[in-house]
């Protein structure tokens, strides 16, 4: 069975523009939750979607946002760059939802200038 | 906010040493899992604990979940260099927030050869 995967690997942006990161979970998974993981703060959890539906959120500003689509993909965008964003974001799907046993990809590197 | 506290944050063994890592909170966890994280890669998890006092052994790896299911011990036997990574416990809430981890920091073991 496939893990998770995402994409791209490696991102540079410049403060003040958008990106947009993509995760596909393991096949029958219907949960993914979001991770912004950086030396500091460790692993602070962004949202959860299950079933196309967000279903949980972290503490994060309004510029981070996500969705999921029907085939259980998901995409999180994050607005208006800051520097402060730079940091590797992790996806992670699971069966039931995303408090349980969950599988992470390999992350996205973004970095700001 | 429920908060979980590893220790120590950093940790450098020689091959064949025992250690221990420690994670706590203050907060009652339903369940708590342990992971392990190498470079460039994602989380992957070790084990679930999730009755109070519960033990549970994976080679020489031994995970101990606190009988009150506030606290969580990692004891690794006769360390080997392939077990250098980044150690990180979660916690599934109870009740109604069981929808989201919440991770500790994380242990950076290295086992030097």
């Amino acid at each position: 069975k496939a893990g998770v995967t995402q994409t791209p690997r490696y991102l540079i942006k410049t403060r003040g523009q958008q990106v947009t990161l993509s995760c596909s979970p393991i096949s029958g998974h219907r949960s993914v939750s979001w991770y912004q993981q950086t030396p500091g703060q460790g692993l602070q959890f962004l949202f959860e979607y299950f079933s196309e539906t967000q279903r949980n959120k972290g503490n994060f500003p309004g510029r981070f946002s996500g969705r999921q689509f029907s085939n259980s993909r998901s995409e999180m965008n994050v607005s208006t760059l800051e520097l402060g964003d730079s940091a590797l974001y992790l996806c992670a799907s699971s069966w039931t939802g995303g408090g349980y046993e969950q599988y992470f990809g390999p992350g996205t590197r973004l970095t700001v200038t | 906010t429920q908060l979980l506290e590893q220790s120590p944050q950093f940790l450098s063994i020689q091959e064949g040493e025992n250690l221990t890592v420690y994670c706590n909170s203050s907060s009652v966890f339903s369940s708590l899992q342990w992971y392990r994280q190498e470079p460039g890669e994602g989380p992957v998890l070790l084990v679930t604990v999730v009755t109070g006092g519960e033990v549970k052994k994976l080679k020489r790896l031994t995970f101990q979940f606190g009988d009150a299911r506030k606290d969580s011990s990692l004891h690794i036997t006769a360390a080997q260099p392939g077990d250098t990574g980044l150690y990180l416990c979660a916690g599934v809430g109870s009740g109604g927030s069981n929808y989201k981890l919440t991770f500790g920091k994380g242990t950076l073991l290295t086992v030097n050869p």
